[in-house]
Protein backbone atom coordinates (compact mmCIF):
# COMPACT_ATOMS: atom_id res chain seq x y z
CA UNK A 1 0.00 0.00 0.00
CA UNK A 2 1.41 3.44 -0.64
CA UNK A 3 1.70 5.35 2.17
CA UNK A 4 1.10 8.77 2.30
CA UNK A 5 2.63 11.83 4.42
CA UNK A 6 2.13 15.27 4.92
CA UNK A 7 2.95 18.45 6.48
CA UNK A 8 0.80 18.46 9.92
CA UNK A 9 0.26 22.34 9.15
CA UNK A 10 0.83 25.63 7.64
CA UNK A 11 0.65 29.18 7.91
CA UNK A 12 0.23 31.57 4.93
CA UNK A 13 -0.78 35.28 4.15
CA UNK A 14 -3.43 35.87 1.64
CA UNK A 15 -1.91 36.54 -1.50
CA UNK A 16 0.75 34.33 -1.72
CA UNK A 17 1.11 31.17 -3.30
CA UNK A 18 1.02 28.06 -1.05
CA UNK A 19 2.60 24.88 -2.47
CA UNK A 20 1.76 21.35 0.11
CA UNK A 21 3.74 18.38 -0.74
CA UNK A 22 2.86 14.88 0.00
CA UNK A 23 5.23 11.87 -0.10
CA UNK A 24 4.26 8.96 -1.33
CA UNK A 25 7.77 6.61 -1.03
CA UNK A 26 5.41 3.40 -2.22
CA UNK A 27 3.24 4.57 -4.99
CA UNK A 28 2.36 2.01 -7.67
CA UNK A 29 2.96 2.38 -11.25
CA UNK A 30 -1.04 2.61 -11.93
CA UNK A 31 -1.85 4.79 -9.32
CA UNK A 32 -3.37 8.44 -9.37
CA UNK A 33 -2.83 11.22 -7.36
CA UNK A 34 -5.58 13.08 -5.81
CA UNK A 35 -5.98 15.99 -3.56
CA UNK A 36 -9.39 17.13 -2.10
CA UNK A 37 -9.83 19.92 0.51
CA UNK A 38 -12.04 19.65 3.58
CA UNK A 39 -13.46 22.28 5.52
CA UNK A 40 -15.19 21.93 9.21
CA UNK A 41 -18.13 19.24 9.51
CA UNK A 42 -18.50 19.05 5.50
CA UNK A 43 -17.05 15.88 3.50
CA UNK A 44 -14.15 16.69 1.56
CA UNK A 45 -14.48 18.08 -1.51
CA UNK A 46 -12.34 17.29 -4.83
CA UNK A 47 -9.35 19.73 -6.11
CA UNK A 48 -7.57 18.18 -8.79
CA UNK A 49 -5.84 15.03 -9.92
CA UNK A 50 -2.87 13.70 -11.89
CA UNK A 51 -0.59 11.08 -13.04
CA UNK A 52 2.41 12.58 -14.10
CA UNK A 53 4.32 16.21 -14.71
CA UNK A 54 1.94 18.58 -14.83
CA UNK A 55 -1.51 19.49 -14.37
CA UNK A 56 -3.48 22.70 -13.94
CA UNK A 57 -7.03 23.76 -13.39
CA UNK A 58 -8.96 26.56 -12.18
CA UNK A 59 -7.86 26.49 -8.69
CA UNK A 60 -4.93 24.54 -8.43
CA UNK A 61 -1.75 23.17 -9.91
CA UNK A 62 -0.22 19.68 -9.25
CA UNK A 63 3.54 19.33 -10.06
CA UNK A 64 4.46 15.23 -10.01
CA UNK A 65 8.31 14.85 -10.32
CA UNK A 66 9.63 11.81 -12.84
CA UNK A 67 9.93 8.99 -9.71
CA UNK A 68 6.43 10.07 -8.68
CA UNK A 69 7.54 9.55 -5.03
CA UNK A 70 5.78 13.04 -3.82
CA UNK A 71 3.67 15.75 -5.37
CA UNK A 72 3.38 19.49 -4.57
CA UNK A 73 -0.06 20.72 -4.62
CA UNK A 74 -0.11 24.78 -5.72
CA UNK A 75 -2.70 27.23 -4.80
CA UNK A 76 -1.79 30.96 -6.19
CA UNK A 77 -2.79 33.63 -4.29
CA UNK A 78 -4.58 32.12 -1.63
CA UNK A 79 -7.71 34.13 0.58
CA UNK A 80 -9.12 33.04 3.91
CA UNK A 81 -11.47 30.88 2.44
CA UNK A 82 -8.93 28.57 1.55
CA UNK A 83 -8.49 27.97 4.74
CA UNK A 84 -9.34 24.71 5.53
CA UNK A 85 -7.62 21.06 5.54
CA UNK A 86 -6.19 19.09 2.11
CA UNK A 87 -5.82 15.49 1.85
CA UNK A 88 -3.16 13.38 -0.08
CA UNK A 89 -4.99 10.57 -1.85
CA UNK A 90 -2.98 7.62 -3.48
CA UNK A 91 -5.06 4.84 -5.29
CA UNK A 92 -3.02 2.04 -4.71
CA UNK A 93 -2.60 -0.90 -6.83
CA UNK A 94 -5.67 -0.82 -8.74
CA UNK A 95 -8.76 -2.17 -6.56
CA UNK A 96 -7.17 -2.38 -3.23
CA UNK A 97 -7.55 0.23 -0.51
CA UNK A 98 -7.76 3.76 -1.41
CA UNK A 99 -5.80 5.75 1.34
CA UNK A 100 -5.67 9.49 2.42
CA UNK A 101 -3.00 11.24 3.76
CA UNK A 102 -3.07 12.51 7.09
CA UNK A 103 -3.88 15.68 5.97
CA UNK A 104 -2.53 19.31 5.73
CA UNK A 105 -4.43 21.90 7.98
CA UNK A 106 -4.05 25.17 5.76
CA UNK A 107 -4.63 28.59 8.31
CA UNK A 108 -4.61 31.90 5.65
CA UNK A 109 -3.55 35.06 7.64
CA UNK A 110 -5.05 38.43 6.84
CA UNK B 1 -27.57 17.22 -10.01
CA UNK B 2 -28.22 15.76 -6.59
CA UNK B 3 -25.22 15.37 -4.58
CA UNK B 4 -24.45 12.51 -2.42
CA UNK B 5 -26.99 12.42 0.33
CA UNK B 6 -27.15 10.78 3.74
CA UNK B 7 -29.45 10.10 6.66
CA UNK B 8 -29.17 10.40 9.34
CA UNK B 9 -27.99 14.13 10.28
CA UNK B 10 -27.03 13.03 13.88
CA UNK B 11 -27.32 9.75 15.35
CA UNK B 12 -26.78 9.20 19.34
CA UNK B 13 -26.60 5.99 20.29
CA UNK B 14 -25.49 3.82 23.87
CA UNK B 15 -22.68 1.46 24.21
CA UNK B 16 -23.41 -1.94 22.81
CA UNK B 17 -26.47 -1.01 20.49
CA UNK B 18 -26.44 -1.20 16.35
CA UNK B 19 -26.13 2.02 14.12
CA UNK B 20 -27.44 2.12 10.57
CA UNK B 21 -26.45 4.66 8.62
CA UNK B 22 -27.33 5.19 4.93
CA UNK B 23 -26.21 6.93 1.49
CA UNK B 24 -27.40 8.02 -1.57
CA UNK B 25 -25.14 8.08 -4.65
CA UNK B 26 -24.90 10.43 -7.31
CA UNK B 27 -27.27 9.42 -9.85
CA UNK B 28 -24.95 7.15 -12.51
CA UNK B 29 -22.15 6.40 -9.44
CA UNK B 30 -21.56 2.88 -9.00
CA UNK B 31 -19.11 3.25 -6.21
CA UNK B 32 -19.76 4.01 -2.86
CA UNK B 33 -17.26 4.22 -0.18
CA UNK B 34 -17.18 4.43 3.36
CA UNK B 35 -14.87 6.62 5.68
CA UNK B 36 -14.40 7.04 9.43
CA UNK B 37 -13.29 10.20 10.51
CA UNK B 38 -13.32 10.69 14.53
CA UNK B 39 -12.62 14.15 15.76
CA UNK B 40 -9.89 16.05 15.03
CA UNK B 41 -8.39 13.43 12.75
CA UNK B 42 -8.29 12.40 9.12
CA UNK B 43 -9.86 10.10 7.43
CA UNK B 44 -9.80 6.40 7.60
CA UNK B 45 -11.30 4.16 4.93
CA UNK B 46 -13.93 1.98 5.78
CA UNK B 47 -15.40 -0.01 3.07
CA UNK B 48 -15.61 0.27 -0.89
CA UNK B 49 -18.54 -1.30 -3.03
CA UNK B 50 -18.85 -1.47 -6.74
CA UNK B 51 -21.77 -2.57 -8.55
CA UNK B 52 -23.29 -3.92 -5.33
CA UNK B 53 -19.88 -6.12 -4.66
CA UNK B 54 -17.84 -5.41 -1.46
CA UNK B 55 -14.61 -4.39 -2.88
CA UNK B 56 -12.03 -3.78 -0.04
CA UNK B 57 -12.44 -2.69 3.46
CA UNK B 58 -10.16 -1.15 5.60
CA UNK B 59 -8.53 -2.50 8.91
CA UNK B 60 -11.53 -2.24 10.98
CA UNK B 61 -12.98 -4.74 13.05
CA UNK B 62 -16.16 -7.24 11.45
CA UNK B 63 -18.55 -4.99 13.46
CA UNK B 64 -18.47 -3.11 10.92
CA UNK B 65 -20.46 -4.27 7.79
CA UNK B 66 -22.76 -2.61 5.07
CA UNK B 67 -24.00 -3.34 2.10
CA UNK B 68 -24.70 -2.03 -1.36
CA UNK B 69 -28.04 -2.08 -2.92
CA UNK B 70 -29.81 -2.62 -6.41
CA UNK B 71 -29.91 0.99 -6.76
CA UNK B 72 -26.61 1.27 -5.74
CA UNK B 73 -27.42 3.07 -2.75
CA UNK B 74 -25.54 1.52 0.67
CA UNK B 75 -26.11 1.41 4.63
CA UNK B 76 -22.81 0.91 6.73
CA UNK B 77 -23.91 -1.08 9.90
CA UNK B 78 -22.31 -0.72 13.12
CA UNK B 79 -23.15 -3.85 15.79
CA UNK B 80 -21.97 -3.77 19.47
CA UNK B 81 -21.30 0.00 19.22
CA UNK B 82 -18.10 1.84 21.75
CA UNK B 83 -17.40 4.97 22.76
CA UNK B 84 -14.45 5.01 20.49
CA UNK B 85 -16.83 4.42 17.65
CA UNK B 86 -17.98 7.91 17.91
CA UNK B 87 -16.88 9.59 15.01
CA UNK B 88 -18.34 11.74 11.43
CA UNK B 89 -19.00 8.80 9.01
CA UNK B 90 -18.49 10.02 5.47
CA UNK B 91 -19.82 8.61 2.37
CA UNK B 92 -18.69 9.00 -1.17
CA UNK B 93 -19.95 8.20 -4.54
CA UNK B 94 -18.08 7.66 -7.95
CA UNK B 95 -18.28 6.32 -11.48
CA UNK B 96 -16.82 2.95 -11.58
CA UNK B 97 -13.05 2.19 -11.98
CA UNK B 98 -9.88 3.43 -9.90
CA UNK B 99 -8.94 7.16 -9.95
CA UNK B 100 -12.44 8.61 -10.64
CA UNK B 101 -13.07 12.02 -8.86
CA UNK B 102 -14.85 10.62 -5.04
CA UNK B 103 -18.04 12.93 -3.91
CA UNK B 104 -18.56 13.27 -0.28
CA UNK B 105 -21.94 13.56 1.36
CA UNK B 106 -22.15 15.90 4.17
CA UNK B 107 -22.01 13.35 6.73
CA UNK B 108 -23.88 11.62 9.63
CA UNK B 109 -21.96 12.54 13.05
CA UNK B 110 -22.76 9.13 15.39
CA UNK B 111 -22.36 9.89 19.02
CA UNK B 112 -22.27 6.82 21.37
CA UNK B 113 -22.54 7.69 24.81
Amino acid sequence: LAKTTQPISMDSYEGQEVNITCSHNNIATNDYITWYQQFPSQGPRFIIQGYKTKVTNEVASLFIPADRKSSTLSLPRVSLSDTAVYYCLVYSGGYQKVTFGTGTKLQVIP
Amino acid sequence: EAGVTQSPTHLIKTRGQQATLRCSPISGHTSVYWYQQALGLGLQFLLWYDEGEERNRGNFPPRFSGRQFPNYSSELNVNALELEDSALYLCASSRSGVGNEQFFGPGTRLTVL
